[in-house]
């Protein structure tokens, strides 16, 4: 089992849709978890973080905990072409306080 | 404004050249970190250093080596020893041991 598992894509939505990221992870010690989104040839940029269970919302980022079941996910409401881009999701892992990196899902926001 | 710079944006090496890429930092950080990235494959941690002449290696540190004289740089290295260095790197800095990480540009490095 991979230690972060993400459905790789492409994901295909329409403007204004909602878009679903989800994430599962191994380590049971992971307490902090980061959605980065990447550009084709670009660096990672940090849009969330979650640190307990449920939900953390930021404008239109929404981040959902469940710890119980090693699930992280990433609501983007309204979506626009602008974030098109590939996401990954990284868990901290445990006491050594690494980040374990997803492969990312490719999001396409069709206009 | 604050932020992480890398240099070159692009890098080409010959068979048995050592080449350097640069990072620094100006967001007064203590932990820096260098990642590699391939296609189709996760963000793999090189070396990192927690403060100023210390750094622990990564998952994949054969064929690299990086030095942290100064808090603002840390510099790597891909020797000769590393057989398949063409990959996206990346620079990353956070403030003391926290995993939200700004990264810098990255350096497109390719074999010639």
């Amino acid at each position: 089992q991979k230690e972060v598992e993400q459905n790789s894509g492409p994901l295909s939505v329409p403007e204004g849709a909602i878009a679903s990221l989800n994430c599962t992870y191994s380590d049971r010690g992971s307490q902090s978890f980061f959605w980065y989104r990447q550009y084709s040839g670009k660096s990672p940029e940090l849009i969330m973080f979650i640190y307990s269970n449920g939900d953390k919302e930021d404008g239109r980022f929404t981040a959902q905990l469940n710890k119980a079941s090693q699930y992280v996910s990433l609501l983007i409401r309204d979506s626009q072409p602008s974030d098109s881009a590939t996401y990954l999701c990284a868990p901290g892992a445990g006491n050594n306080r690494k980040l374990i990196w997803g492969l990312g899902t490719s999001l396409a926001v069709n206009p | 404004d604050g932020g992480i710079t890398q240099s070159p944006k692009y890098l080409f090496r010959k068979e048995g050249q050592n080449v350097t890429l640069s990072c620094e930092q100006n967001l007064n950080h203590d932990a820096m970190y260098w990642y590699r990235q391939d296609p189709g494959q996760g963000l793999r941690l090189i070396y990192y250093s927690q403060i100023v002449n210390d750094f622990q290696k990564g998952d994949i540190a054969e064929g690299y080596s990086v030095s942290r004289e100064k808090k603002e740089s840390f510099p790597l290295t891909v020797t000769s020893a590393q057989k398949n260095p063409t990959a996206f790197y990346l620079c990353a800095s956070s403030m003391g041991w926290d995993e939200k990480l700004f990264f810098g540009s990255g350096t497109q490095l390719s074999v010639l």
